[in-house]
């Protein structure tokens, strides 16, 4: 079936450090979406994506949608230490399903 | 405006027992969703339903049921629970479909012993 592959798994930096983690798959997709997990909570889209080639910011947050479709990128510039939680990729398959990334841990150190 | 409502937050079951977890919207939306998740590997989908009256299996359906009676109200039932389905459980919603970003409940952690 369909798979996103989300890297790194978890990453270690220091406050004021840029961050960047992606997400690919063998499939393509027409919408890419980026959410972020605090703990004890369910994830709150932070980026959506429809077009190819597409850079959206929100914030210190830069998204892309990949130009062959088959993967996007999240930026997040100058973390703090609110940055910390996981962010997922997802991307709808067609029809009523979305597929989520096992995601990307973050963790900055004040 | 409460978004979307899960409960309970926290429930421990012993293997065998049914139990309900109740998700409700007040945004109006037609699409809501389940998900479970489990450490290292995302979320995945259980059932969804695009309207009253119609539900669809995802992507790990067995030992789960569900009905939507109303637009609000999406329940998710364990028939008869196993360890296995110890885990956390997310409801969502969005407007349409899941094309469109959806909007999560903070989750039930379920325990099953």
């Amino acid at each position: 079936g369909q798979q996103l592959n989300q890297s790194p798994q978890s990453m270690f930096i220091q406050e004021g450090e840029d961050v960047s983690m992606n997400c690919t798959s063998s499939s393509i997709f027409n919408t890419w979406l980026w959410y972020k997990q605090e703990p004890g909570e369910g994830p709150v889209l932070l980026i959506a994506l429809y077009k190819a080639g597409e850079l959206t910011s929100n914030g210190r947050l830069t998204a892309q949608f990949g130009i062959t479709r088959k993967d996007s990128f999240l930026n997040i510039s100058a973390s703090i230490p609110s940055d910390v939680g996981i962010y997922f990729c997802a991307g709808p398959t067609g029809g009523f399903k979305t597929i989520f990334g096992a995601g990307t841990r973050l963790f900055v150190k004040a | 405006n409460a978004g979307v409502t899960q409960t309970p937050k926290f429930q421990v079951l012993k293997t065998g027992q049914s139990m309900t977890l109740q998700c409700a919207q007040d945004m109006n939306h037609e699409y809501m969703s389940w998900y479970r998740q489990d450490p290292g590997m995302g979320l995945r989908l259980i059932h969804y339903s695009v309207g009253a009256g119609i539900t669809d299996q995802g992507e790990v359906p067995n030992g789960y049921n569900v009905s939507r009676s109303t637009t609000e109200d999406f329940p998710l039932r364990l028939l008869s629970a196993a360890p296995s389905q110890t885990s956390v459980y997310f409801c969502a919603s969005s407007l349409r479909d899941s094309n469109q970003p959806q909007h999560f409940g903070d989750g039930t952690r379920l325990s099953i012993l």
